[in-house]
């Protein structure tokens, strides 16, 4: 079975800030992972996505992302933090794929406060 | 494009009644899944479907179904609601094989 852990149910940094955001993943088959990002009273956004190929992956809003098997992680980061980053985001990863559907699961996610 | 539509966004129900929570998916994605979260259980998987058949099954009880039809627009269904059955119900719609779903806004239903 799969599982994602998000190190941090809270993480505040101060604006311009370095954003690092962890998550950890158990998955039996190469996974796909994701990291969302969902505002008050909104559903899910996706950010970034990593399938195959580059394990550093970038997404919207200046956030990247790298997956690092050996360390079966996917921390997700941002240079210089905005006060309009401040979100709760969650990591997710799905072992399935292809005819096998999509079923995505998530970490308990992490949220992002941003102090000017 | 249009995004992911739920409807509707509000509800309110009354313990041992059942709600019927609608999703249209983005023109053209035939994947559509439900989710539910809540404060205590955070995001959960409810069910897929393809196709107009259901392709994978989250650990609910049977009062959480679901069904989609031809024009890969969904519905799910609760019935005989429970208090804990007030969640943020989440439907999301992806190209078939694809990584990454595409969110709507949600269905917040409060059970009283």
């Amino acid at each position: 079975a799969q599982s994602v852990t998000q190190l941090g149910s809270h993480v505040s940094v101060s604006e311009g800030a370095l954003v690092l955001l962890r998550c950890n993943y158990s998955s039996s088959v190469p996974p796909y992972l994701f990291w969302y990002v969902q505002y008050p009273n909104q559903g899910l956004q996706l950010l970034l996505k990593y399938t195959t190929g580059a394990t550093l992956v970038k997404g919207i809003n200046g956030f990247e992302a790298e997956f690092k098997k050996s360390e079966t992680s996917f921390h997700l980061t941002k240079p210089s933090a905005h006060m309009s980053d401040a979100a709760e985001y969650f990591c997710a990863v799905s072992d399935l794929g292809g005819n096998a559907g999509n079923m995505l699961t998530f970490g308990g996610g992490t949220r992002l406060m941003v102090k000017p | 494009k249009a995004g992911v539509t739920q409807t509707p966004r509000y509800l309110i129900k009354t313990r041992g009644q059942q709600v019927t929570l609608s999703c249209s998916p983005i023109s053209g994605h035939r994947s559509v899944s439900w989710y539910q979260q809540t404060p205590g259980q955070g995001l959960q998987f409810l069910f897929e479907y393809f196709s107009e058949t259901q392709r994978n099954k989250g650990n609910f009880p049977g009062r959480f179904s679901g069904r989609q039809f031809s024009n890969s627009r969904s519905e799910m269904n609760v019935s005989t609601l429970e208090l804990g059955d007030s969640a943020l119900y989440l439907c999301a719609s992806s190209l078939p094989g694809a990584g990454g779903y595409t969110f709507g806004s949600g269905t917040r239903l409060t059970v009283v």
